[in-house]
């Protein structure tokens, strides 16, 4: 089967780090993706992984262990705008599809 | 460079009736992915278009159908609605199959199904 797993909802203060982390079992891998969804709007890309290790972008920065099916999303100097869902991808390398996981939606207070 | 465009953004339609939800993919994307999102969920893949042929489907049933133009525009289609079938719909453009970055998306159609 199919699975992604990530935490439904977490909260941080203004200028702190979050980790948000996201397990997968999938029968095909070829990539990994983390998009940010603002409610009602689409959702944006800001990291892509396909092999281990880090990958940093300004203040975000996502991680890949392929052996462990695990990756998560680093947010540092949280700001109030990064209050969002963030949502967890695993590429389908047979049909190329995006599988979800269900979203982490991110509190952030003054 | 323009982005993702969805029409209409929000439908409500009578169960058992008929809708098409379209979408004009990001200039230079030729391949279209279509999601089903509902509340507090993450998307659902429908089904994906790569130069006008159907290029991989989800779990979803006949009644829910597309089409690719050749400017890479599409729509879906779903016939019979269904209650649940009250959710967001989020079209994505990429260039090519396969790419490593570049499923662009849009802010999606709600529909809402009484």
């Amino acid at each position: 089967g199919q699975n992604i797993d990530q935490p439904t909802e977490m909260t941080a203060t203004e200028g702190a780090i979050v980790q948000i982390n996201c397990t997968y079992q999938t029968s095909g891998f070829n990539g990994l993706f983390w998009y940010q969804q603002h409610a009602g709007e689409a959702p944006t890309f800001l990291s892509y992984n396909v092999l281990d290790g880090l990958e940093e972008k300004g203040r975000f920065s996502s991680f890949l262990s392929r052996s462990k099916g695990y990756s998560y999303l680093l947010l540092k100097e949280l700001q109030m705008k990064d209050s969002a869902s963030y949502l967890c991808a695993v590429r389908d390398p047979s049909t190329d599809k995006l599988i979800f996981g269900t979203g982490t939606r991110l509190q952030v207070f003054p | 460079e323009t982005g993702v465009t969805q029409s209409p953004t929000h439908l409500i339609k009578t169960r058992g009736q008929q809708v098409t939800l379209r979408c004009s993919s990001q200039s230079g994307h030729n391949t279209v992915s279509w999601y089903q999102q509902a509340l507090g969920q993450g998307p659902q893949f429908i089904f994906q278009y790569y130069r006008e042929e159907e290029n991989g489907r989800g779990n979803f049933p006949p009644r829910f159908s597309g089409l690719q133009f050749p400017n890479y525009s599409s729509e879906l289609n779903v016939n019979a609605l269904e209650l649940d079938d009250s959710a967001l719909y989020l079209c994505a453009s990429s260039l090519e199959t396969g790419g490593g970055y570049g499923y662009t998306f849009g802010s999606g159609t709600r529909l809402t199904v009484v």
